[in-house]
């Protein structure tokens, strides 16, 4: 069974400050893992994904992820926060293969100040 | 591609009517998923198809939820009767499995409210 959880459901920070968005998972296989952004009345974007290759996936918008398997986390960072990055973050995992079903987490908004 | 197609993007009905939401996938994916987001319950996975075929429908709520795919281009979800806790923002979202999971393209989503 894949679980994911997200730590903290709403995360504000100051224009120019690191992000740091939280997430653990849980696998009884390799898995796949993804961010995604939702902004207002849209649909999911995704950020970026981990698909067994390189550790440390950067994606768009100035995002990156370390899979770190010890301590089964994919944590999102970006160095700088922007305005335009205050929106809904959803981390999910899948099965690598053999499955179909994605599991997303709860979600955490990021609230970014002037 | 145009990406992942829902209709309507908002529907207001009343309570008792049925309802019925409408996605055309991504051209080529063969992996079809219904989801529902709430504010008190987040997105929750509904069913999902592959190939065509249901493969996961323990996300349903209840039996008067039901979705079908009749072809690799369409898929629908119904909702009879509809009652006021259903409203809710429905998303359908497509992914390719071949050759391992690829991540899923949502669409715009279809936004619910029953009176």
């Amino acid at each position: 069974a894949q679980s994911v959880t997200q730590l903290g459901s709403h995360v504000s920070v100051s224009e120019g400050a690191l992000v740091l968005l939280r997430c653990n998972y849980s696998s009884s296989v390799p898995p796949y893992l993804f961010w995604y952004v939702q902004y207002p009345n849209q649909g999911l974007q995704l950020l970026l994904k981990y698909t067994s290759a390189a550790t440390l996936v950067k994606g768009i918008n100035g995002f990156e992820a370390e899979f770190k398997k010890s301590e089964t986390s994919f944590h999102l960072t970006k160095p700088s926060a922007h305005m335009s990055d205050a929106a809904e973050y959803f981390c999910a995992v899948s099965p690598g293969s053999g499955g179909f079903k994605t599991i997303f987490g709860a979600g955490t908004r990021l609230f970014v100040k002037a | 591609d145009a990406g992942v197609i829902q209709s309507p993007r908002h529907e207001v009905t009343e309570m008792g009517q049925e309802v019925t939401l409408r996605c055309k996938p991504i051209s080529g994916h063969n992996s079809l998923f219904w989801y529902r987001q709430t504010m008190m319950r987040g997105l929750e996975l509904l069913i999902y198809f592959n190939n065509n075929v249901p493969i996961d429908d323990s996300g349903m709520p209840e039996d008067r939820f039901s979705a079908k795919m009749p072809n690799a281009s369409f898929s629908t979800l119904k909702i009879q009767p509809s009652e006021p806790r259903d409203s809710a923002v429905y998303f359908c979202a497509s992914s390719s499995t071949t050759g391992g999971n690829t991540e899923a393209f949502f669409g715009q989503g279809t936004r619910l409210t029953v009176v």
